[in-house]
């Protein structure tokens, strides 16, 4: 079945740096895909829509400067974490809908520590 | 807006016995209705899902879900819980199939089965 892909699973980086986070969906074209942050035992918390060929939508207070969506290709987004603080270590997901849209389809998720 | 309420933030059942996860939902069109599960550490496995037709839905590892309109209800069951469905549950909304659409969670429930 469909799957989405995401790497790394889990990243460490120091304060002030930007980290990468890929996001793939491996077998069918997504036009569209979804990034959330989830902190520890909490739920998932949308943070923007990637757009392929277009600007990604940000909910609100999330900053857009800070966490940068590019939608690359059909089969690829990317969230990169500018200038990361310790604050925004946490759990990121991806997910995809399916061709049709009928089933949305989740990435293992991402670590990410800022020391 | 779309809204989704899992009124249990956990449900402890002994092995064996039968599991029912609680959700709600709000939505100004037509529903559609998903179930995740997700296991420490990692991302979100789709279980099950309500687009149309029959009411009762059945899913992956042995789950089903009922929508019921009138109560705006997606109640996730299981009739014999194992150990190993312990994990954390999602109920989400949709407001229809297109790409754009975004799910909406509920605040998770966590099940505990015990032997």
């Amino acid at each position: 079945g469909a799957v989405v892909s995401q790497h790394p699973s889990r990243v460490i980086c120091k304060s002030g740096t930007s980290v990468k986070i890929e996001c793939r969906s491996l077998d069918f074209q997504a036009t569209t895909m979804f990034w959330y942050r989830q902190f520890p035992k909490q739920s998932l918390m949308l943070m923007a829509t990637s757009n392929e060929g277009s600007k990604a939508t940000y909910e609100q207070g999330v900053e857009k400067d800070k966490f940068l969506i590019n939608h690359a290709s059909l089969t690829l987004s990317t969230l990169t974490v500018t200038s990361a603080h310790p604050e925004d270590s946490s759990f990121y997901i991806c997910s995809a809908p399916s061709q049709g849209g009928n089933t949305i389809y989740f990435g293992e998720g991402s670590w990410l520590t800022v020391v | 807006a779309q809204s989704v309420a899992q009124p249990e933030d956990q449900v402890n059942v002994a092995e064996g016995n039968p599991l029912t996860v609680k959700c709600t939902y709000s939505v100004s069109g037509n529903p559609y209705l998903f179930w995740y599960v997700q296991y420490p550490n990692r991302g979100l496995q789709f279980l099950l899902k309500y687009i149309t037709g029959d009411n009762l839905v059945k899913g992956s590892y042995g789950f089903e879900a009922e929508f019921n309109k009138s109560q705006t209800s997606f109640h996730l069951k299981k009739p014999s819980a194992l150990v190993s469905d312990s994990a954390l549950y999602f109920c989400a909304v949709r407001d229809g199939p297109a790409a754009g659409n975004k799910l909406t969670f509920g605040g998770g429930t966590r099940v505990l089965v015990k032997p």
